[in-house]
C-alpha cells in the first residue's frame, strides 16, 4: 500500500523568502510523485511530476522538486515566494507501471503568504 | 468551457435524501475517478472507472455508488445522505496510453451540506 505523510497542515511565509513544503511516502514499487496546488474554490491543478527521469523536476510557476529515493521524499521549493502563491499544495504518489493512475494524496499544506 | 465539468457546484440538502453529482469531460479519456476532499486529510478516492463497462471501489466508497453513463459522463450517488458526507467532491479523468502522462485532470468541484 502507498501512502503520503505532509509535515505542517499550514505554513506561513513572507514574500520573498523561500517557500518549503515537506513531502514522506511509502510505496512497495517504484513511485511516480506529484505536486498539486489548489487555489480557493478551485479544482486541482498540476505542479510538477516525477515519474523516473531526472530527479530534480521544474514545474509552473518556479517550482521545483527533488525526488530522494534514499529519504523517501519529494520536498517542494521556490526560491521566493509572491503573494500568487497563496493556496493549498497536496503531494500525491501512484504505483509507477501500475494500471491506472490511482493517486493517493497527504493531507495538504496551505500556505499563507505575508507582504 | 471546462475540460472537466461538474455539477451542481454548491447543494445543500437533508439527511436522507437522495442526491446524485454529475461529472462530464470533454478530453476524451477513458479513466475517470470520484474523490472527496476534507480538511486535514487530503483527497481520498470513492470510486473509478477506466471505461464504460469498468467500475472500482475506492478506499471510501460505503454509502456511495457510480453510473458511468457514457465514456464522457460519470456520476456519483448518496441513496441516504448523511452529515458526514458533508464535503467538497472532486471528479477527475486520466488518459491511457501514449496519453497516459500519469496526471489526473480536475472539476472544479462540488460542494456538498449535509444537514
Amino acid at each position: 500500500a502507498q501512502s503520503v505523510t505532509q509535515l505542517g497542515s499550514h505554513v506561513s511565509v513572507s514574500e520573498g523568502a523561500l517557500v518549503l513544503l515537506r513531502c514522506n511516502y511509502s510505496s512497495s514499487v517504484p513511485p511516480y510523485l506529484f505536486w498539486y496546488v489548489q487555489y480557493p474554490n478551485q479544482g486541482l491543478q498540476l505542479l510538477l511530476k516525477y515519474t523516473s527521469a531526472a530527479t530534480l523536476v521544474k514545474g509552473i510557476n518556479g517550482f521545483e522538486a527533488e525526488f530522494k529515493k534514499s529519504e523517501t521524499s519529494f520536498h517542494l521549493t521556490k526560491p521566493s515566494a509572491h503573494m500568487s502563491d497563496a493556496a493549498e499544495y497536496f503531494c500525491a504518489v501512484s504505483e509507477s507501471g501500475a494500471a491506472g493512475n490511482k493517486l493517493t494524496f497527504g493531507g495538504g499544506t496551505r500556505v499563507l503568504v505575508k507582504p | 468551457d471546462a475540460d472537466v465539468t461538474q455539477t451542481p457546484r454548491n447543494r445543500i440538502t437533508k439527511t436522507g435524501k437522495r442526491i446524485m453529482l454529475e461529472c462530464s469531460q470533454t478530453k476524451g479519456h477513458d479513466r475517470m475517478y470520484w474523490y472527496r476532499q476534507d480538511p486535514g486529510l487530503g483527497l481520498r478516492l470513492i470510486y473509478y472507472s477506466f471505461d464504460v463497462k469498468d467500475i472500482n471501489k475506492g478506499e471510501i466508497s460505503d454509502g456511495y455508488s457510480v453510473s458511468r453513463q457514457a465514456q464522457a459522463k460519470f456520476s456519483l450517488s448518496l441513496e441516504s445522505a448523511i452529515p458526514n458526507q458533508t464535503a467538497l467532491y472532486f471528479c477527475a479523468t486520466s488518459g491511457t496510453g501514449t496519453v497516459n502522462t500519469g496526471e489526473l485532470f480536475f472539476g472544479e468541484g462540488s460542494r456538498l451540506t449535509v444537514l
